[in-house]
């Protein structure tokens, strides 16, 4: 499907564990973004991606680890989850250029336990 | 960095007009945007605004003044789908990145 998806929907996981939040776009934009949104808050950015293998951090990237290997996929790695890490995630994608909207996926919701 | 505030929360009647506002304070500026987030689901685009004026889509208007580092949402015609949050953001002086403010909850009554 035509798109950005993100996977999975929702999560529960324990203090200390690894997470993987995965997401996919099929637009070849090349942009891609990870922002957390707690509770009542707006959107703060993880870390951005202008074109494959190249990243950036944003506002808060401490704690989280990226990777774009691939234009379509921009994956999300907790390294080791702490309680503070509770959210929900955004991935997001931009074409760039003249463009101005982002793209939204549908949003993760990770539970540390 | 950059930083926005906007109000948290606003209530009005099915029909009324609405404003939200945004000032900010920014290093770098491109421009500033318009996002809508209903309760559980995913910020969608509203607007954008790179130059100063106003900027009509249907019953939302979007105004910016770069001079008083500062931007106003207006919602007319309030519908009960339309209540949501709001969230303004600038986008950076590359134009890629976006800073969001703290969203205006926007509840409409009958």
């Amino acid at each position: 499907d035509a798109g950005i998806t993100q996977s999975p929907r929702y999560k529960i996981t324990e203090t200390g564990r690894q997470v993987t939040l995965m997401c996919h776009q099929t637009w070849s934009h090349s942009y891609m973004f990870w922002y957390r949104q707690d509770l009542g808050h707006g959107l703060r950015l993880i870390y951005y991606s202008a074109a494959a293998d190249i990243t950036d951090k944003g506002e808060v990237p401490d704690g989280y680890v990226v990777s774009r290997s691939k234009t379509e996929n921009f994956p999300l790695t907790l390294e080791s989850a702490t309680r503070s890490q509770t959210s929900v995630y955004f991935c997001a994608s931009f074409p760039g250029g003249r463009g101005y909207e982002q793209y939204f996926g549908p949003g993760t919701r990770l539970t540390v336990t | 960095g950059q930083s926005l505030e906007q109000p948290s929360e606003v209530t009005a009647v099915e029909g009324a007009i609405v404003q939200i506002n945004c000032t900010y304070q920014t290093s770098g500026f491109y421009g500033l945007s318009w996002y809508q987030q209903h309760d559980g689901g995913a910020p969608t685009f509203l607007s954008y605004n790179a130059l100063d004026g106003l900027e009509e889509t249907g019953r939302f208007s979007s105004f910016l003044s770069r001079s008083d580092s500062y931007g106003y949402l207006l919602l007319q015609e309030l519908q009960m789908k339309d209540s949501a949050s709001y969230f303004c953001a600038v986008r950076d002086r590359a134009g890629n990145k976006l800073t969001f403010g703290g969203g205006t909850r926007v509840l409409v009554k009958p």
